[in-house]
């Protein structure tokens, strides 16, 4: 099995521009989930999706975030427009249950 | 009061030591807990589950769950280097809802 997979795996943009971050989590997982970590406030959720549906998307810092989920293959999160205090290793992980999370390898978002 | 705390600073072992971590939930209701190791500029990784009180063995990785004193350990027998990593604790609170709460993590250093 191929694992969840994330692109890009690292970006590097300037404040103001769009940024869309893109998931493909394991094949028959009905779980996915969306977490941004940075040194000072460790791993936080950010939204997760049951069945493609969205379930909580609480941790989303603002509107400037969205996410998406057109099937269950595939998934976006999008920062428009992108500032400086974006900047951290976002991660999507997918779940087969309620239990184990299984983390794709993460992408490292740089904004100037 | 957090969801998930791991308080202790970084802990630096001897080879062939034991590491030991503490980590404590704030929701009595927890159902499932799980100790994630991630190696610096790498993503979580799965590496033990526990969902019933007393211990959970895998190998040199022992879990520890208490759920009547909501806290959960990891030890590590016999450490080696390549142990060397921060470890995430994270909580299931179950009912239904399969968002996973994670402790800032441990971080271990095994010494030769």
């Amino acid at each position: 099995d191929a694992g969840v997979i994330q692109s890009p795996r690292h970006e590097v943009t300037e404040m103001g521009q769009e940024v869309t971050l893109r998931c493909k989590p394991i094949s028959g997982h009905n779980s996915l989930f969306w977490y941004r970590q940075t040194m000072m406030r460790g791993l936080e959720l950010l939204i997760y999706f049951n069945n493609n549906v969205p379930i909580d998307d609480s941790g989303m810092p603002e509107d400037r975030f969205s996410a998406k989920m057109p099937n269950a293959s595939f998934s976006t999160l999008k920062i428009q427009p992108s500032e400086p205090r974006d900047s951290a290793v976002y991660f999507c992980a997918s779940s087969p249950s309620y239990n184990e999370q299984f983390f794709g390898p993460g992408t490292r978002l740089t904004v100037l | 009061q957090k969801e998930v705390e791991q308080n202790s600073g970084p802990l630096s072992v001897p080879e062939g030591a034991i590491a030991s971590l503490n980590c404590t939930y704030s929701d009595r209701g927890s159902q499932s807990f799980f100790w994630y190791r991630q190696y610096s500029g790498k993503s979580p990784e799965l590496i033990m589950s526990i969902y019933s009180n007393g211990d959970k063995e895998d190998g040199r990785f022992t879990a520890q769950l208490n759920k009547a004193s909501q806290y959960v350990s990891l030890l590590i027998r016999d450490s080696q280097p390549s142990d060397s990593a921060t470890y995430l604790c994270a909580v299931n609170a179950g009912r239904g809802n399969n968002r996973l709460a994670f402790g800032k993590g441990n971080q271990v250093v095994v010494i030769p």
